[in-house]
């Protein structure tokens, strides 16, 4: 079946504008999970759904980041009055789940943002 | 919570050497999950360790969960040049360690 996807897999945009990310999930996955890697480093949490459940918002950067999840499927991320140290991959994941973490996520292949 | 550190940050081998990356937390861990990221690549899940103690072996890839599930560990037996890669735990699934990049000369 199909994977997640994500669009665009690359983005420039310059300082000051805003970008939308968008995540297309696993079929059936009720969990949706967005990260942000820089260039070799690790992944940043950022923001977690579950369900119907309020989500988890806890590793968003600055309130110029927001996400939205539609119908619990398709997934949003907002970076509002982009900086240049926004820049690195955005990196989607989806997964079942009946408890936080509880299963495998599977990735998408990323959103390469950069910010000039 | 449930942060997690990982060690080495790099590590280089010779083909047919062996490798170890170790996961280290201050707080008691729910479970493990260990994900492998090649160059250029998303990061692929290998597995999940629930168990006090517990150790899953695929095939050359042994990984282990500490008895007071604080810390684990994944050890590869005669590395090969395709377990190049960044290796990283997470604990919960959302909190990910540092990751420990492995570059493989042949």
């Amino acid at each position: 079946g199909a994977g997640v996807s994500q669009s665009p897999s690359n983005k420039v945009t310059e300082k000051g504008k805003d970008v939308e990310l968008r995540c297309d999930p696993i079929s059936g996955h009720t969990a949706l999970y967005w990260y942000r890697q820089s260039l070799g480093q690790g992944l940043e949490f950022l923001i977690y759904f579950q369900g119907n459940s309020a989500p988890d918002k806890s590793g968003l950067p600055s309130d110029r980041f927001s996400a939205e999840r539609t119908g619990g499927s398709v997934s949003t991320l907002t970076i509002q009055r982009t900086q240049q140290e926004d820049s690195a991959v955005y990196l989607c994941a989806s997964s079942l789940a009946t408890g936080r973490g509880s299963y495998e996520q599977y990735f998408g292949p990323g959103t390469r943002l950069t910010v000039t | 919570g449930q942060q997690v550190m990982q060690i080495p940050q790099y590590q280089h081998v010779q083909e047919g050497e062996d490798f170890t990356t170790y996961c280290n937390s201050s707080t008691t861990l729910s479970n493990i999950q260990w994900y492998k990221q090649r160059p250029g690549g998303h990061p692929v899940f290998l597995i999940q360790l629930v168990k006090s103690g517990e150790v899953k072996k695929q095939k050359r890839l042994t990984f282990q969960f500490g008895e007071a599930k604080k810390n684990s560990s994944l050890h590869i037996t005669a590395t090969q040049t395709t377990d190049v890669g960044t290796y990283f735990c997470a604990s919960r699934g959302m909190r990910f360690g540092a990751g420990t990049r492995l570059t493989v000369k042949p």
